[in-house]
């Protein structure tokens, strides 16, 4: 069965530091995809990237970045510089099976950045 | 344009009533989505439609859970003789084929509080 795994429940950070939010993942696909989504205190989740098993690129966007290794199946997710606009909690996603697109979600990390 | 709806956005009923949520996906999109979010944690799989039929119905709970999609848009999640086990909120997505990996646009959610 797939599995996603955020160990860190919440993170406290003073504003202008880098955070990392981690993600272990479980499947026994082949192809799949991961996914972050940002959930605001608004409550709507807000899709942020998708990454498919057969690209390892790292990959950046302004100040986020993303980690995926498949050696330690994970895939991380870095904020540089944080914001207090970043509160929220941020959820990774698998899809579920390979003929099938419904996600597991881990539980999330809520982050708090502190002015 | 136009993001994914959801209405209400809040309903409060009683034990044992009968209530109807609905979601209006993005327009063109074919695969919809509802998911489950209890508080603290990430949101759970219910059903999900391509076009009019449920492609998968695996994440239902029980029985008193039923979905339609009549004409491949509009959905309404239908929860019969409500308990209290059953408040938390309720979202609902859709993206545009319904592929592994096509990505998943959620709506606000309907917050159902069973009393």
């Amino acid at each position: 069965a797939q599995k996603v795994t955020q160990a860190q429940t919440e993170i406290s950070v003073v504003e202008k530091e880098d955070v990392t939010l981690d993600c272990v993942y479980e499947t026994r696909d082949t192809t799949y995809y991961l996914f972050w989504y940002k959930q605001p205190p608004s409550g709507e989740l807000v899709f942020l990237i998708r990454r498919n098993s057969f690209d390892e690129q790292n990959e950046i966007s302004g100040r986020y970045s993303w980690n995926f290794q498949k050696s330690t199946s994970s895939f991380n997710f870095t904020i540089t510089a944080s914001q207090v606009v970043d509160s929220a909690v941020y959820f990774c996603a698998l899809s579920k099976d390979s003929g099938n697109t419904p996600l597991v979600f881990g539980k999330g990390t809520r982050l708090s950045v502190i002015a | 344009g136009a993001g994914v709806s959801q209405t209400p956005s809040n309903k409060v009923t009683e034990k044992g009533k009968y209530v109807e949520l609905r979601c209006d996906p993005i327009s063109g999109h074919t695969a919809l989505y509802w998911y489950r979010q209890s508080l603290g944690q990430g949101p759970e799989f219910l059903i999900y439609f391509q076009g009019t039929g449920a492609a998968d119905d695996s994440g239902l709970p029980n029985d008193r859970f039923f979905a339609v999609r009549p004409e491949g848009s509009v959905s309404t999640l239908k929860i019969q003789r409500t308990e209290r086990g059953d408040s938390a909120v309720y979202l609902c997505a859709s993206s545009l084929t319904g592929l592994v990996g096509d990505t998943q646009y959620f709506g606000p959610g309907t917050r159902l509080t069973v009393l």
